[in-house]
Formats: structure tokens, C-alpha cells, sequence
């Protein structure tokens, strides 16, 4: 596609619940970082991808949030036993080169989890 | 680590007025500063990036920023605001080989 795609757009958890967000990065984008949005808040850094490697998990903020990139393209940011304060916007990001910041992250519309 | 600050939580500007966004940025080296624009329910977008050269930075939809290391400054202007503008602003820092850093954001309203 022409942009990078998040689904689902918005998803309800009970608490506890596992849940899954998939990330479609542009074609052919070797970065893909995962960001963290709170209510009134910037977003916050989660993991980074070059390609299939997960460089970067400094970001994840307990052993409950899991990340994926198997074949370099597709990601899938994985919470498990989804807790109240993981209620928030998940945003994906892709670029086309390495960890770089010479270069511009293109932003999905974002996943806004809410866990009763 | 980097760290943005951006002390404004919310502006309110009468359209056809200008605009002035701050952001403070620390950071021990040269940072690469980032302007984006979120509207409501949509992804981040970029308006404008520095990461060397001419200070004074132009972007899309008529905006500017300038970079002044004396001041760890890099606010964002815009000469005559449109009620299209109304969206939250985030600043952000990143450095070569790591995460970029956001702040938290100033939200735009705009009056008619």
C-alpha cells in the first residue's frame, strides 16, 4: 500500500486478555519502530526492526509485551495479559534505511487499545 | 539520553494570526529535531526535519523552525495560521544510532 496500515483501528480488552497488533510498514522499508501513545501524552519508544532483526527492546515496558518481524516486512506487537495501564495508542513507524535518523519515519494511524 | 521539552500544553491563536510553538531539546551532541502533526485519529505526520546546514528549516503547509544551539531551541512558526492548522504538535529529538524522543505535545486551537 501506499502508507503504513495498523489494524485493527481500535480494539477492547478485558483484562487479561491477550491481544495482537499488526503493523503493514511500506514495501520495501527496512526500519519498522514501534511506539507507545498515551492519552495526553508524546509517544514513547518500544522496540525498532532492521529488517527481521530486533535490534532494539529497550522500549518494552514488562516481559508481557512480546514484538515480531519474521519475514522483515509484516510486525506484530503481542501483549499479554493485558493490564489497565496498557490502555493506549500503538503506533507503527517505517523507513526506508537503517537506523538512521537522516532520514524520515513514516507513521501508521495507530491502534488505540482500551482494556476494561 | 535526549529529552524534548515542549512547555506549552495548549495554544489558542485567532485564525490569520501568526504562530510560535516552543520545544527545548537536551542533548550532549548535534541532535537531529523533528516537527510533526497529529490531527485527531490520524498517524503522526512530518512537517519539517534539521539535521545540518541552514538553521532556518522550511516545511509543508507554510511552516518554519529554527535551530538555535545557544538556546537548545527549535520552535515552530507559521506566519498566518489557517483553522485547518488545529492538531496537536509534537517536537522530537533522535541521534544518530538511536530511539527518537518525543514531547508531550501542544495542542492548537484555532478561532475564527
Amino acid at each position: 500500500g501506499a502508507g503504513v496500515s495498523q489494524s485493527p483501528r481500535y480494539k477492547v480488552a478485558k483484562r487479561g486478555q491477550d491481544v495482537a497488533l499488526r503493523c503493514d510498514p511500506i514495501s520495501g522499508h527496512v526500519s519498522l519502530f514501534w511506539y507507545q501513545q498515551a492519552l495526553g501524552q508524546g509517544p514513547e519508544f518500544l522496540t525498532y526492526f532492521q529488517n527481521e532483526a530486533q535490534l532494539d527492546k529497550s522500549g518494552l515496558p514488562s516481559d508481557r509485551f512480546f514484538a515480531e518481524r519474521p519475514e522483515g516486512s509484516v510486525s506484530t506487537l503481542k501483549i499479554q495479559r493485558t493490564q489497565q495501564e496498557d490502555s493506549a495508542v500503538y503506533l507503527c513507524a517505517s523507513s526506508p534505511r537503517g537506523r538512521s535518523m537522516n532520514t524520515e519515519a513514516f507513521f501508521g494511524q495507530g491502534t488505540r487499545l482500551t482494556v476494561v | 539520553a535526549q529529552s524534548v521539552t515542549q512547555p506549552d500544553i495548549h495554544i489558542t491563536v485567532s485564525e490569520g494570526a501568526s504562530l510560535e510553538l516552543r520545544c527545548n531539546y537536551s542533548y550532549g551532541a548535534t541532535p537531529y529535531l523533528f516537527w510533526y502533526v497529529q490531527s485527531p485519529g490520524q498517524g503522526l505526520q512530518l512537517l519539517l526535519k534539521y539535521f545540518s546546514g541552514d538553521t532556518l528549516v522550511q516545511g509543508i503547509k507554510g511552516f518554519e523552525a529554527e535551530f538555535k544551539r545557544s538556546q537548545s531551541s527549535f520552535n515552530l512558526r507559521k506566519p498566518s495560521v489557517h483553522w485547518s492548522d488545529a492538531a496537536e504538535y509534537f517536537c522530537a529529538v533522535g541521534a544518530l544510532n538511536n530511539d527518537m524522543r518525543f514531547g508531550a505535545g501542544t495542542r492548537l486551537t484555532v478561532k475564527p
